[in-house]
């Protein structure tokens, strides 16, 4: 299996600051046939699912606020808020969709200060 | 509007048979495979298995093959995922979750459903 790990555990914040949180993959997750990633990142809220942000490591889903950028290549990957609102405070999860199984990082809480 | 709408929260001990549902709309049905994601109290998210609703196709992460079976209803847009018994460690948020055809990722996911085991 791909192994994700995310730094870092936890991160704290003022609001309108930029928070960022990285992802690394065991082994690549780029294909080459079509050169894209096979990353994903997932923000939860307490009692609420999993929400897709961004699929091929940079690609923002429709209505997610361009506030959320992914970037990376490979095996390293970043997720940024580049000015954090109090509605972002929640889990941010990665996830590679390139083996099977899909695997998910161990998440980044994100509080705000 | 694509909904995944998963059945309620149970409570059931230790060796006792449990199925789960997840009924969708808005979407062909047999169009997306769906897939079932744990998460532990606390704890992050790992994938369970996954289902073609088209054919029934199966696959299941080592970790739960043979401890859960995943199927689905055509005739109700419905997948399931079943225990024929019960451990105390199943005590967990069960997800289902639409993996997106063109690009792979969970792009819809349910509401979740809690199952608590314990005697």
């Amino acid at each position: 299996d791909i192994v994700m790990t995310q730094s870092p555990d936890s991160l704290t914040v003022s609001l309108g600051e930029r928070a960022t949180i990285n992802c690394k993959s065991s082994q690549s997750v780029l294909y080459s046939s079509n050169n894209k990633n096979y990353l994903a990142w997932y923000q939860q809220k307490p009692g609420q699912p999993p929400k897709l942000l961004i699929h091929w490591a940079s690609t923002r889903e429709s209505g997610v606020p361009d506030r959320f950028s992914g970037s990376g290549s490979g095996t390293d990957f970043t997720l940024t808020i580049s000015s954090l609102q109090a509605e972002d405070v929640a889990v941010y999860f990665c996830q590679q969709y390139y083996g099977t199984p899909p695997t998910f990082g161990p998440g980044t809480k994100i509080d705000v200060k | 509007e694509v909904q995944l709408v998963q059945s309620g929260a149970e409570v059931r001990k230790p060796g006792e048979s449990l199925t789960i549902s997840c009924k969708t709309s808005g979407y062909d049905f047999t169009s997306n495979w769906i897939t079932w994601v744990r998460q532990m109290p606390g704890k992050g998210l790992e994938w369970m298995g996954r289902i073609d609703p088209n054919d029934s196709n199966n696959n299941y992460s080592p970790s739960f093959q043979g401890h859960v079976i995943i199927s689905a209803d055509k005739s109700t847009n419905t997948v399931y995922l079943h225990w024929a018994s019960l451990k105390a460690s199943d005590t967990a948020i069960y997800f289902c979750a639409r993996r997106a055809r063109r690009i792979g990722a969970f792009d819809y996911w349910g509401q979740g459903t809690l199952v608590s085991v314990s005697s």
